[in-house]
């Protein structure tokens, strides 16, 4: 049964520390995106990886977030420093892109986060 | 600007009627639309799907119907189940949003759907 798995489940800190997020996507898929879920703005999309190469991070704020794949079975989302406005839900998703074809996308239980 | 807008945070319905969650969209260069479904403490699940070349798609329960000219997509579930209480997502999809075949994915706020037994 794959599945998109994402870790920690919860994650508790301070302001001012740093929180890494990892996620492993759906062996085979080659597209990989981040969320944050807040109320006011459902799901808000981070980054978008493709192959491994970012293609959209324009709704991350780069000053304190960044996002990587070191690898094709990793995928990693880093704040430093955290602030209680990062507070929130982040999901992990991969799909599969193929010619013209585009297919759903499969989300991980997601991490959440809460900063002091 | 929220390109994708589900306006009713929150829907009741007893079971065994009717479930209608709307969702309306603004950029008319979107060309594939999602449902996604979630419960608490779990990551959305895909629903059900339609192209903008169809104006319905069912799947048993569920049937999904898009009116491009009103940027309006609805989901139907008859008859609701209490096990379909659940945050219900609207997605749309620009399929050649870089040039090329993308999956990326604008999505609504989402509403909450409670089936009342």
């Amino acid at each position: 049964d794959a599945r998109v798995t994402q870790t920690p489940r919860h994650k508790v800190t301070e302001m001012g520390q740093e929180v890494t997020m990892r996620c492993q996507p759906i062996l085979g898929h080659n597209t990989v995106f981040w969320y944050r879920q807040t109320m006011m703005q459902g799901l808000e999309l981070l980054a978008y990886f493709r192959n491994r190469a970012p293609l959209d991070d324009s709704g991350m704020p780069k000053d304190r977030f960044s996002a990587e794949m070191p690898d094709a079975t990793l995928a990693t989302l880093k704040i430093q420093p955290s602030e209680p406005r990062d507070s929130a839900v982040y999901f992990c998703a991969s799909g599969l892109v193929r010619d013209r074809v585009s297919n759903e996308q499969f989300f991980g239980p997601g991490t959440r986060l809460t900063v002091l | 600007d929220q390109q994708v807008k589900q306006n009713s945070p929150s829907l009741s319905v007893q079971e065994g009627r009717i479930s209608i969650l709307n969702c309306d969209y603004t950029n008319s260069m979107f060309d594939y639309f999602l449902w996604y479904k979630k419960y608490p403490a779990e990551g959305p699940t895909f629903l059900i799907s339609i192209s903008s070349i169809k104006d319905k798609n069912e799947d048993g329960r569920f049937t999904v119907f898009l009116n491009k000219s009103a940027k309006h997509l609805s989901l139907h579930i008859v008859p609701s189940q209490p096990g379909d209480s659940a945050v219900y997502f609207c997605a749309a999809s620009l399929s050649t949003y870089y040039g090329g075949a993308t999956n990326k994915l604008i999505f609504g706020t989402g509403t909450l759907l409670a089936v009342q037994p």
